[in-house]
């Protein structure tokens, strides 16, 4: 079984610009996570897809952040315009119906430096 | 008070060592404790999972559980250098979407 792919592994910007990163999960799992870690600190969940639809967006900054999964498969992450506390590992994670909450899978993550 | 607390200090042990780590925490809503294990530029792994208080083996690791103190703990027995990495604990509770992590301890076997 295929684990979950993202892409790109690692990427550098200046602060302002814009960046976008792919996920694509194991296949069919209908839960997708996104996650922001920090160096140094755990993964704060961003966003949280059911199939194509959005459970919980509560800790995504909105002014910069946004997300979609088109078709209940692969999601984008993106940041626009990008500030210096981005720089982060961006995390993927997926889960199958069925499985506990905890029972997630991640991807190895986009590395971000913001400059 | 963050949710969960964990100590990142870095730990070092000798290869057989016992390595032993904890975290605590603030919600009483808690009821599944994880430990995740994260390799260097890899994502986290589940290792091991309880549900409420209590101990759970699985080889040489063993989690436990006490929620009268809002207490878990991780023990490595007989490490090795393919142990190292960073531990991360993480809880939920029935009908929750979110995993709340802590900041994680970095574990080095010295060969």
């Amino acid at each position: 079984e295929a684990g979950v792919a993202q892409s790109p592994r690692y990427k550098i910007i200046e602060k302002r610009q814009s960046v976008a990163f792919w996920c694509n999960p194991i296949s069919g799992h209908a839960t997708l996570y996104w996650y922001q870690q920090i160096l140094g600190q755990g993964p704060k969940l961003l966003i949280q897809f059911q199939n194509n639809g959005v459970v919980d967006d509560s800790q995504l900054p909105k002014d910069r952040f946004s997300a979609e999964r088109l078709k209940g498969v692969d999601s984008t992450l993106k940041i626009q315009p990008a500030k210096l506390e981005d720089s982060a590992v961006y995390l993927c994670a997926s889960r199958s119906p069925g499985q506990g909450v905890f029972e997630q899978y991640f991807g190895p993550g986009t590395r971000l430096t913001v400059t | 008070q963050k949710e969960v607390e964990q100590d990142p200090g870095p730990l070092s042990v000798p290869e057989g060592a016992i390595v032993s780590l904890n975290c605590t925490y603030s919600n009483s809503a808690f009821q599944y404790f994880m430990w995740y294990r994260q390799y260097s530029r890899k994502g986290p792994e589940l290792l091991m999972y309880t549900y409420s208080s209590g101990n759970k083996e699985d080889g040489r690791f063993t989690a436990q559980v006490d929620k009268s103190s809002k207490y878990i703990s991780l023990f490595i027995r007989d490490s090795q250098p393919s142990d190292s990495a960073t531990y991360l604990c993480a809880m939920s509770f029935y009908g929750n979407n979110r995993l709340a992590f802590g900041k994680g301890n970095q574990v080095v076997v010295i060969p």
